[in-house]
């Protein structure tokens, strides 16, 4: 039974740049999440993604959007990249009627904006 | 922002030993868990514990909530090297999102 698995693994952009994350969810789970990790932060909550559409938001702008698909896999877009935007993205997946919102993470995209 | 912060930042003991560390939050909460992160990489679910609920333990990990100062602490006995690692507190108010601290660093010495 697979995790939840993300790609890529890491990747490097300059600034001004678009870049797009994937996120496919653990079997079973209908629910992903993204979060962003600075160093030696904790992770803080980006959106979460139901039936297809996002059902909250952190405090994060709109350059920050994304999708989730029929198959419940997921990807965050990051627009007009600042070096800010560095750091790792978690995406995390849950199963809705689950209670108690445990979510199972995967390894991370780690973003270097240069 | 943070919801929740960890006491201490980090936290270095002898193998044996046990570890404590605390996390106190702002606002209401459904339940509170606790995470463990390796080296920067993903999160691995520990434990949870409701708001109805004192205290929950599981194999070597205890856990307590008091509702009423907003405070949960992370008791992890007879640690082992392989406990060394970042713990996270994280508040869920609904559904829809975790709230983490900025964690505790926890370092087994052998």
């Amino acid at each position: 039974d697979a995790g939840v698995t993300q790609s890529p693994t890491h990747l490097i952009k300059t600034r001004g740049q678009q870049v797009t994350l994937r996120c496919s969810p653990k079997s079973g789970h209908d629910t992903v999440s993204w979060y962003q990790q600075a160093l030696g932060q904790g992770p803080q909550f980006i959106f979460q993604y139901y039936e297809e559409e996002e059902r909250q938001r952190g405090n994060f702008p709109d350059r920050f959007s994304g999708h989730q698909f029929p198959n419940y896999s997921s990807e965050l877009n990051v627009n007009a990249l600042l070096l800010g935007d560095s750091a790792l993205y978690l995406c995390a997946s849950s199963f809705m009627g689950g209670g108690g919102n445990i979510q199972y993470f995967g390894a991370g995209t780690r973003l270097s904006v240069l | 922002s943070q919801q929740g912060e960890e006491d201490p930042q980090a936290l270095s003991i002898q193998e044996g030993e046990n570890a404590t560390m605390n996390c106190s939050y702002k606002t209401s909460i459904n339940n509170l868990q606790w995470y463990r992160q390796n080296s920067g990489r993903g999160l691995v679910h520990l434990i949870l514990i409701r708001s109805n609920e004192r205290e929950k333990h599981s194999g070597r990990l205890r856990v307590t909530l008091d509702t009423s100062k907003k405070s949960s602490s992370l008791l992890i006995t007879a640690s082992r090297a392989a406990d060394t690692a970042s713990y996270f507190c994280a508040t869920a108010s609904n559904d829809y999102k975790l709230s983490f601290g900025a964690g505790t660093t926890v370092t087994v010495r052998a």
